[in-house]
């Protein structure tokens, strides 16, 4: 049973239109992660939330945003995707174990997106 | 600044034993994870170290030295679906995982 879900799988988008990526989750669990990955290279976090609390991190371009509406669903946006924004695109989940630290993250499958 | 530091890539021969270093300096430690990503797909959870010494799991092994900032991945009686990239990740003292470029490893008949 799929615990992390992200769609679409494959995504297909022209140079400079908005695309919305989406991850759910049936883990309740409080931490959500958006990533960037591009091919033999480590996975580069964008956004973390913790609950509702979005964490930008510093280096992020303006270009990605995201939102989190409730515990389950997490959505990435691109507002102008560029030929460098072609990527895997994985989310990711862990819950805060309350002082025993946060548990292993769990991945969806990932969104790649080809830009166009 | 924070690093991890692990082989680019390895080979091995199916049925042998391989053994993945990785060597790492974050700003605080809450424990080093090891997964396993084959070509295209996401990463998946192997183990988890937070304190010294060896964890096994299977046919995999995971070794931790805090001292020396440093963990192994050990494969053991090696199949061709082994065959992947192995991240090696830290949880830094925000609790935010730093990852490694990963170790492509090709396991050859």
């Amino acid at each position: 049973d799929a615990m992390v879900i992200q769609n679409p799988r494959y995504q297909v988008t022209q140079f400079g239109k908005p695309v919305t990526l989406s991850c759910s989750q049936t883990l309740n669990h409080n931490v959500m992660y958006w990533y960037q990955q591009k091919s033999s290279q480590a996975p580069k976090l964008l956004f973390h939330y913790y609950d509702k609390d979005f964490n930008n991190e510093a280096d992020t371009p303006d270009n990605f945003q995201s939102r989190r509406p409730n515990t389950s669903f997490c959505f990435l946006d691109i507002r102008s995707p560029g030929l460098g924004d072609a990527a895997m695109y994985l989310c990711a989940t862990s819950r805060d174990g309350q002082g025993a630290g946060y548990t292993e993250a769990f991945f969806g499958q990932g969104t790649r997106l080809t830009v166009v | 600044g924070q690093n991890i530091d692990q082989p680019t890539e390895m080979t091995a021969t199916e049925g042998a034993i391989v053994q993945i270093n990785c060597t790492y300096q974050t700003s605080g430690f809450n424990g080093l994870f090891w997964y396993q990503q084959h070509a295209g797909e996401a990463p998946t959870f192997l183990s988890y170290n937070v304190l010294d010494g060896l964890e096994e799991k299977g046919r995999f092994s995971s070794f931790l030295s805090r001292s020396k900032g440093y963990s192994y991945l050990l494969l053991k009686e090696l199949q061709m679906k082994d065959s992947a990239s192995y991240l090696c990740a830290c949880m830094d003292s925000n609790y935010q995982l730093i990852w490694g470029a990963g170790t492509k490893l090709i396991i050859k008949p």
